[in-house]
């Protein structure tokens, strides 16, 4: 299947620092890329979607200021947490679609990145 | 709107024995139904999913789901349960809003493959 590269694994920073993590899509093309947060034995929970040269569409409660996306490519997004508190502390996962494929199509995963907010 | 649900939190089972891991879904029109599995700090891996056609759906790893209309489920299954299959399962439904096209996840169900 299609791969799709997330960094950095694991982040540690410290509070009011900002950390930005990258989602790569390997050997497709992907016009949306997906950011989830996991917490602990939860679900993932949808924080937005990334859309290749435009803006972000960010789920209701999630803050805009604080978790900037950029979709500058068709293989690269970002999210960064910017002033980031302890409560920012979670397991981020992206996932994107091929273009191709379309909507039928399954998502790929990142590996996830752990961001410890200390 | 749509949703998914795993009622079980946790399955525990004989390596060897059969495997289900439960789902049932709410959308209106037809469903766009998928299995992942997670293993500790790593992405989601997809298995299988059921978008139309045969109502058996056979993935990776020998895992296979049953699409049932009525009882609105999407049940998960494996004829013998290997201890490397443990893990955290979710099923999930794509988002029908318009213009939307991520997934809702389950709330993921823990499976134990006893040796």
């Amino acid at each position: 299947g299609a791969v799709v590269s997330q960094h950095p694994s694991r982040v540690i920073c410290k509070s009011g620092t900002s950390v930005k993590i990258e989602c790569r899509s390997l050997d497709f093309q992907a016009t949306t890329m997906f950011w989830y947060r996991q917490f602990p034995k939860k679900s993932l929970m949808l924080m937005a979607t990334s859309n290749e040269g435009s803006k972000a569409t960010y789920e209701q409660g999630v803050e805009k200021d604080k978790f900037l996306i950029n979709h500058a490519s068709l293989t690269l997004s970002t999210l960064t947490v910017t002033s980031a508190h302890p409560e920012d502390s979670s397991f981020y996962i992206c996932s994107a679609r091929d273009g191709a494929v379309g909507y039928t199509g399954e998502l790929f995963f990142g590996e996830g990145s752990r961001l410890t907010v200390l | 709107a749509q949703s998914v649900a795993q009622p079980e939190d946790q399955v525990n089972v004989a390596e060897g024995n059969p495997l289900t891991v439960k789902c049932t879904y709410s959308v209106s029109g037809n469903p766009y139904l998928f299995w992942y599995v997670q293993y500790p700090n790593r992405g989601l891996q997809f298995l299988l999913k059921y978008i139309t056609g045969d109502n058996l759906v056979k993935g990776s790893y020998g895992f296979e789901a049953e699409f049932n209309k009525s009882q609105t489920s999407f049940h998960l299954k494996k004829p013998s349960a290997l201890v490397s299959d443990s893990a955290l399962y979710f099923c999930a439904v794509r988002d029908m809003r318009t213009g939307a096209n991520n997934l809702f996840f389950g709330t993921g169900t823990r499976l134990t493959v006893i040796p």
